[in-house]
């Protein structure tokens, strides 16, 4: 079945250390999204990529690295520069520029600074 | 923030009432789309509408739009329990071409 495979779940991390979440779409769509998610704020926009080996910022990029060297996988590293880690990560895709912009989204991971 | 902002913020209804969600939002938008999200997993899309549309129906889903007024609204007809989800208006942006998320409405259908 085609679509978007986020891991791990769940994760958790003592501070200072740097994560990676992992995501992955089988979609053969050329753009793909980090957002945030915070109790009662909606999502907010990490980095997203359009193509491979390009990627910008988005609203809160600060404390957070991306990389897209593969058109199926965009991972998230969260380093120990981000001030208030705990939260839930949602990465999307899409077809890319000039369609819908409809999102495609993976179920999550759930990220726990302890 | 460019977040759009969506009214109520949560909403408890009976089975089989209507349930209405409004949604502003802040830039001119080449289309909006609301999605759904079930408690603790990603994000399914709904519907979509387009900014020369005013009104779009997807089975029990109706949803309008008001470009001069920068709003539109959900309305879920004859609403079920397993409708209880959060509900977002994302609208696509001119210039940016990316989806700006609003705060979500709760809902709540009580069997």
């Amino acid at each position: 079945d085609g679509g978007i495979t986020q891991s791990p779940k769940y994760l958790f991390r003592k501070e200072g250390q740097n994560v990676t979440l992992s995501c992955e779409q089988n979609l053969n769509h050329d753009a793909m999204y980090w957002y945030r998610q915070d109790p009662g704020q909606g999502l907010r926009l990490i980095y997203y990529s359009q193509i491979v080996n390009d990627f910008q910022k988005g609203d809160i990029a600060e404390g957070y690295s991306v990389s897209r060297e593969k058109k199926e996988s965009f991972p998230l590293t969260v380093t120990s520069a981000q001030k208030n880690p705990t939260a839930f990560y949602l990465c999307a895709s899409s077809m890319g520029q000039g369609n819908t912009g409809e999102l495609f989204f993976g179920e999550g991971s759930r990220l726990t600074v302890l | 923030s460019q977040q759009g902002e969506e009214d109520p913020q949560a909403l408890s209804i009976q089975e089989g009432e209507n349930a209405t969600m409004n949604c502003s939002y802040k830039t001119s938008i080449n289309n909006l789309q609301w999605y759904r999200q079930n408690s603790g997993r990603g994000l399914v899309h709904l519907i979509l509408i387009r900014s020369n549309e005013r009104e779009k129906h997807s089975g029990r889903l109706r949803v309008t739009l008001d470009t001069s007024k920068k709003s539109s609204s959900l309305l879920i007809t004859a609403s079920r329990a397993a409708d209880t989800a959060s509900y977002f208006c994302a609208g696509l942006g001119g210039a940016t071409n990316k989806l700006i998320f609003g705060t979500g409405t709760l809902l709540a259908v009580q069997p």
